[in-house]
This record gives C-alpha cells, structure tokens and sequence, in this order.
C-alpha cells in the first residue's frame, strides 16, 4: 500500500521565484498537514486540512505561503515570491479519524534550497 | 514559547545498553504523547505513543513513561542496537485538535 507521496523531492530555486511543493495523502485519510523542519526550529506544524477544509492555517510564516487541496488525493503548498530563509525540509502528513488513535503518517519531504 | 522541548540535542549509548530520550511539556491541556523517529533524507515514522490516563506504554525494546504532574515524557530503549540511531521527536496534542506539536529532536547515535 503506498504512503504519502511528495514530489518534488529536491527543489533549487533562486529568490523571487515561485516554488510549488506537492503531496499525494494515503488515500482513505480524511486529514492532511503540512509541516516544515528546519535545525533552529525542528518541526513546525504549517496548516492543516479536515476533508479538504483547511483547519487551523495559524502555523503559516506569512501571505508569500499558501496551501490548498481541491481534492481528497491532492494537496500543494505554494511559496511566491521565495526567499533564502524559506530553505527547509517540507513535510506533508496524512491522518485517519479514529478513536483513540491520532497517528500521523509522513511523507519522505521535499527538500528546498532558494539561493 | 516553545510547549514540547527536548533539552538534550544529541545522546551516545553503547550498543546493548539502555537509551532514555526526554521531553517535557508545557500545556496542562495536552493529553495525548507520541514518540517519532527520523532516519536521514526520510520522513518520520511512528513508533510508540501514550494517552494521559496511562503512566506506561510498552512495545517490544521501547517504552514510553509519563509524568503528569512533572509534565515530562521519557522514551526509553532497551537494548539499543545501532539501527535505532536517528532523530527522535516527541510530539503532544489535546482532545480537542488532531494537531501535533514536536520537539525540536534528539539525535540518538548507538555505538557497535
């Protein structure tokens, strides 16, 4: 069974441009987050999505980032214009709502560099 | 205001040994603890994770303990074996969110 599916999984850009990352959840899963890590800060929850609704977007820098999911399958995390302290490791997540459990499922990253 | 920390970035344990990984927290509406832990250039992965009504999980070599009233959270490895060297995040949540909030990680690095 497939997990979470991020592409790209390397970005290089350079400042000002536009930079979309992408993420495939685990089908079936009803919620979806994205997160960002970085060494100063480790892993930063960014926004997060319940049945394509964004939930709670409090964890976004600022208006150059924005996320939607126009469907259970797909979600994208954009970032225009990019900046040089944007450079982290992206991580997208998926989640099942069952009792008891909230166990979140991540996908392999996608690294960016903006020089 | 960082409301999970784990103070210690880096651990060494001697293969065969017992690792303990720390974490305390903050928020007194966190009621749910889950350990996760990182190989480089992957994403993490679940490992083991404890609701406040317990003080004790245990799955296999690795056993998570609560301390409410400390708010702190250990995770403990026994034994260590060199494959379990990778960052390790402690993440918490409440009943009212499906949110995590993480660590900042510790680097576990086990020695053969």
């Amino acid at each position: 069974d497939a997990g979470v599916i991020q592409s790209p999984r390397h970005e290089v850009t350079e400042m000002g441009q536009e930079v979309t990352l992408r993420c495939k959840p685990i089908s079936g899963h009803d919620y979806l987050f994205w997160y960002r890590q970085t060494m100063m800060r480790g892993l930063e929850l960014l926004i997060y999505f319940n049945n394509n609704v964004p939930i709670d977007d409090s964890g976004m820098p600022e208006d150059r980032f924005s996320a939607k999911m126009p469907n259970a399958s797909f979600s994208t995390l954009k970032i225009q214009p990019s900046e040089p302290r944007d450079s982290a490791v992206y991580f997208c997540a998926s989640s099942l709502r069952r009792t008891g459990e909230k166990t979140q499922y991540f996908g392999p990253g996608t690294r960016l560099l903006v020089l | 205001d960082q409301q999970v920390k784990q103070n210690s970035p880096s651990l060494s344990v001697q293969e065969g040994r017992i690792s303990i990984l720390n974490c305390d927290y903050t928020n007194s509406m966190f009621d749910y603890f889950l350990w996760y832990k990182k190989y480089p250039a992957e994403g993490p992965t679940f490992l083991i994770s404890i609701s406040s009504i317990k003080d004790k999980n245990e799955d296999g070599r690795f056993t998570v303990f609560l301390n409410k009233s400390a708010k702190h959270l250990s995770l403990h490895i026994v034994p260590s074996q060199p494959g379990d060297s990778a960052v390790y995040f402690c993440a918490a949540s409440d009943s009212g969110t499906y949110k995590y909030i993480f660590g900042t990680g510790t680097r576990l690095k086990v020695l053969a």
